[in-house]
């Protein structure tokens, strides 16, 4: 049992698609993370959530904390937005991270 | 400022050897983070410091493992007796408070291939 569970695994998109990705969690949390991961494995942090929604730029990431779901919507995608996206939760004493979705945009 | 180093960025070891992997800060950050990725598999977190001190250390995969963290800044992570499955990249990150509200910093992470 995953206490974060990430969809879709893999994602193809086309150059200006709207790309959401979904996380569903299992556990209490005091804050949720979205990273990202470009190939080389560097990772960067998106957005960090309790409630509500963030914007930076064409992401945003929506929280709701009573159905244990977030989810990141990449608008106008672009060929460098080609990376793994995770989703991790922070319980105040451990991170749970997803699996991550693999998203590849093509030009 | 710099960001969170970790080193070496590469270490090859062979299998019953210890090694030690080392993660610097960002100064001034009160909290840091142990996480290491698999091949192919998704981040698994170790365990945190808030200052020097470790209120969690069950995720650690073993009694092999440790980690400390000295004066609140440098910390580093100890794997006695190396087995291959604990070839992994092992990561760092680093932020200005536990709180929930902080924002975490990632270093690039020690590749560890354990032959």
């Amino acid at each position: 049992k995953n206490e974060v569970e990430q969809s879709p695994q893999n994602l193809t998109a086309q150059e200006g698609e709207f790309i959401t990705i979904n996380c569903s969690y299992s556990v209490g949390i005091s804050a949720l993370h979205w990273l990202q991961q470009h190939p080389g494995g560097g990772i960067v942090s998106l957005f960090m959530l309790s409630s509500g929604k963030k914007k930076h730029g064409r992401l945003i990431a929506t929280i709701n904390i009573q159905e244990k779901h977030s989810s990141l919507h990449i608008t106008a995608s672009h060929p460098r937005d080609s990376a793994v996206y995770i989703c991790a939760v922070n319980t105040g004493n451990q991170f749970y991270f997803g699996t991550g979705t693999s998203l590849t945009v093509i030009p | 400022g710099a960001g969170v180093s970790q080193s070496p960025s590469n270490k090859v070891t062979e299998k019953g050897k210890d090694v030690e992997l080392r993660c610097d800060p960002i100064s001034g950050h009160t909290a840091l983070y142990w996480y290491r990725q698999s091949l192919g598999q998704g981040l698994e977190f170790l365990i945190y410091f808030q200052g020097n001190s470790a209120p969690d250390k069950s995720g650690l995969p073993s009694d092999r493992f440790s980690a400390e963290r000295t004066g609140g800044s440098v910390s580093t992570l100890t794997i006695q007796r190396t087995q291959q499955e604990d070839s992994a990249v092992y990561l760092c990150a680093s932020s200005p408070s536990s709180r929930w509200e902080s924002p975490l910093h990632f270093g690039n992470g020690t590749r560890l291939t354990v032959t």
